[in-house]
């Protein structure tokens, strides 16, 4: 079974602009989170989505922002880009987000904002 | 914040036994405890997690102790492609939400 995939795996943009990462869950996988990484902060929630809504959201300005479609492949969105956004993003999948299911986490896409 | 508490460092002989240890004194009785690993600039790899029992597979043992304050993550016979950093991780109620808390976790180095 193919694994997590996320595209692009890395990206530069410049400050003011958006930007949209895309992520892929493990077949049959419904639920998809994503997470930031920073060297200053770890690595830090963002959102989980569930069944194309979103059920979780993690301490994040508006500008971060996501969606997931009918086939739980999934999207987010950062508006306004800082510096400060440049980072390691990344998505994990897991099967329908009971109790003791393992998150399995995609190879991240590495966003460097100029 | 984390629930989970590890130290920063450890160093392993390739060949010995790594254990990697864990303090999550608040965790609740539903809570699952994860292990991941990094690997620099990857993303995390799932090891193995537990609720009460202790568990093993084909990568590592998780040792939980019986009050369900602390556990030991066991790499049998580690590698030097076991050097990355290990988080232990206590999911937030019950593990029905995706929200995994990353600390800063231990940064294993294996040596020849």
């Amino acid at each position: 079974k193919a694994g997590v995939t996320q595209t692009p795996r890395y990206l530069i943009k410049t400050r003011g602009q958006q930007v949209t990462l895309s992520c892929s869950p493990i077949s049959g996988h419904r639920s998809v989170s994503w997470y930031q990484q920073t060297p200053g902060q770890g690595l830090q929630f963002l959102f989980e989505y569930f069944s194309e809504t979103q059920r979780n959201k993690g301490n994040f300005p508006g500008r971060f922002s996501g969606r997931q479609f009918s086939n739980s492949r999934s999207e987010m969105n950062v508006s306004t880009l800082e510096l400060g956004d440049s980072a390691l993003y990344l998505c994990a999948s897991r099967l329908a987000g009971g109790p003791g299911e393992t998150q399995y986490f995609g190879p991240g896409t590495r966003l460097l904002v100029l | 914040d984390a629930k989970t508490t590890q130290p920063p460092s450890m160093d392993c002989a390739e060949g010995r036994a790594a254990n990697l240890p864990c303090n999550h004194s608040t965790i609740s009785g539903n809570e699952y405890v994860y292990w991941y690993r990094q690997i620099h600039s990857q993303g995390p790899q799932y090891i193995i997690h537990g609720l009460k029992n202790n568990e093993t597979n084909e990568m590592a043992s998780l040792i939980i102790t019986e009050d369900r304050k602390s556990s030991t993550l066991i790499l049998p016979h580690a590698t030097l492609r076991d050097t990355a950093v290990y988080y232990c991780i206590a999911p937030e109620g019950s593990s029905n939400t995706g929200k995994l808390i990353f600390g800063q976790g231990t940064t294993l180095q294996v040596k020849p």
